[in-house]
Formats: C-alpha cells, structure tokens, sequence
C-alpha cells in the first residue's frame, strides 16, 4: 500500500517567507509525527497529532512554527517568516496508535533558507 | 527524561564483518527501543524494535539487537556485512504513554568497505 508521502520534496526560500510543507499519512493511521533532521540538531521531535488534536507543542522551536492536522489525514507544517536556521529536512511519521507502535517515515523536505 | 547515546559516529568495516552499532539509552520507565536506518536522500526505514517481549529481536536485512536492561544498552549487529548495507543507523526511545514521540541518537554512518 501507499506509504506517508511528503511535498515538496525540496523548496527553496527566501529568508523572511512563509513555505508550508504538506504530509500524506498512511490511510488509517491516527498518530501523525513532525520531526526536523538538521547537521547541527540531529533528529528532533517536533509535534504530534492524535486525530486532528495535538497536545502538546512544547516542541516547536519557536511561535512561527505552526501546524494542523484536517479530518484526521493531511498535516500542515507552516513556518513563518523563515530564518536561515531553519534549513533543515523536515520528516512526517504516522503510526496506527500512538506509543510504541511503529511510526512509518515519509521521504521528508529539504528545506532551504537563503 | 529518556536519551540516546550513540558511540561512535562513523564506523567503517569490511564486507564480510561483523557489523556491530551501540547504542545505550537513559529512561526512567520501561523503554521501547527502535533501530531505524536511513539510505541517502531517504526517509527512516525501521529495522526492528524492542517492546518488552524477546530480549533478542530479529530485524529485516539480517540484523539483530539485545535488550540489556543491566548495562541499558541496545546495539545492533549483523555477522556479515554488505556493501548495501552502508547507510546511517539511528537508535531511538519511547515509552508508552504520553504521545510516543521517539527520542533519537545521534546516528552512526556506516560504511562497508570491498
């Protein structure tokens, strides 16, 4: 079946823009996961949604990142008014259930900050 | 709070080896431990995970990890290595409440020498 998919797979921005960055989950899975991969970070979490609700977004870096998540499928990740140090490659995971259950990896967004 | 110790962040051997990646994790709960692999330009592919069953877990592509709750270690080998198996391995913890984020190492690049 269909994997998580993730787009654009790469996006070039100007320092100061907005990009919104797109994930598919798998059909069914109701835990969605952002996680950012950087040189400098590793891999950092970032937000989880159980259905269309996230908890907690203590993970955000900063109040210009945002997220949602609609009719329990497609999540959003919007970063405004975008710093060089928020190049990075943004990786979506859904799982079936939250916890230990697997969490199945998008191809992730190369996202780069000029 | 829970955290990944990686050793080692490149590790080279030759093909036929053994392949042997380490990983030591800190929880303060029961842990759910994963290894996940990335090939470049990829998403994370999961390769086994640990969730309080066997001690020893099988994963794809010939590899094996052993719980050791004494030394809290996790590391994962394979008797031989291949030239595909050259890639970046991460370790990474959850427990099984809260959201199930993953907690991640560092990585280990791995490289398969002919």
């Amino acid at each position: 079946g269909a994997g998580v998919s993730q787009s654009p797979s790469n996006k070039v921005t100007e320092k100061g823009k907005d990009v919104e960055l797109r994930c598919d989950p798998i059909s069914g899975h109701t835990a969605l996961y952002w996680y950012r991969q950087s040189l400098g970070q590793g891999l950092e979490f970032l937000i989880y949604f159980q259905g269309n609700s996230a908890p907690d977004k203590s993970g955000l870096p900063s109040d210009r990142f945002s997220a949602e998540r609609t009719g329990g499928s497609v999540s959003t990740l919007t970063i405004q008014r975008t710093q060089q140090e928020d190049s990075a490659v943004y990786l979506c995971a859904s799982s079936f259930d939250r916890g230990p259950d697997t969490q199945y990896f998008g191809p992730g967004t190369r996202l780069t900050v000029l | 709070a829970q955290s990944v110790t990686q050793l080692g962040s490149h590790v080279s051997v030759s093909e036929g080896a053994l392949v042997l990646l380490r990983c030591n994790y800190s929880s303060s709960v029961p842990p759910y431990l994963f290894w996940y692999v990335q090939y470049p330009n990829q998403g994370l592919q999961l390769l086994l995970k640990y969730t309080s069953a066997a001690t020893l877990v099988k994963g794809i592509n010939g590899f094996e990890a052993e719980f050791k709750k004494s030394e809290t270690s996790f590391h994962l080998t394979k008797p031989s290595a291949h030239m595909s198996d050259a890639a970046e391995y991460f370790c990474a913890v959850t427990h099984g409440g809260s959201q199930g984020n993953l907690i991640f190492g560092k990585g280990t690049k791995l490289s398969v020498k002919p």
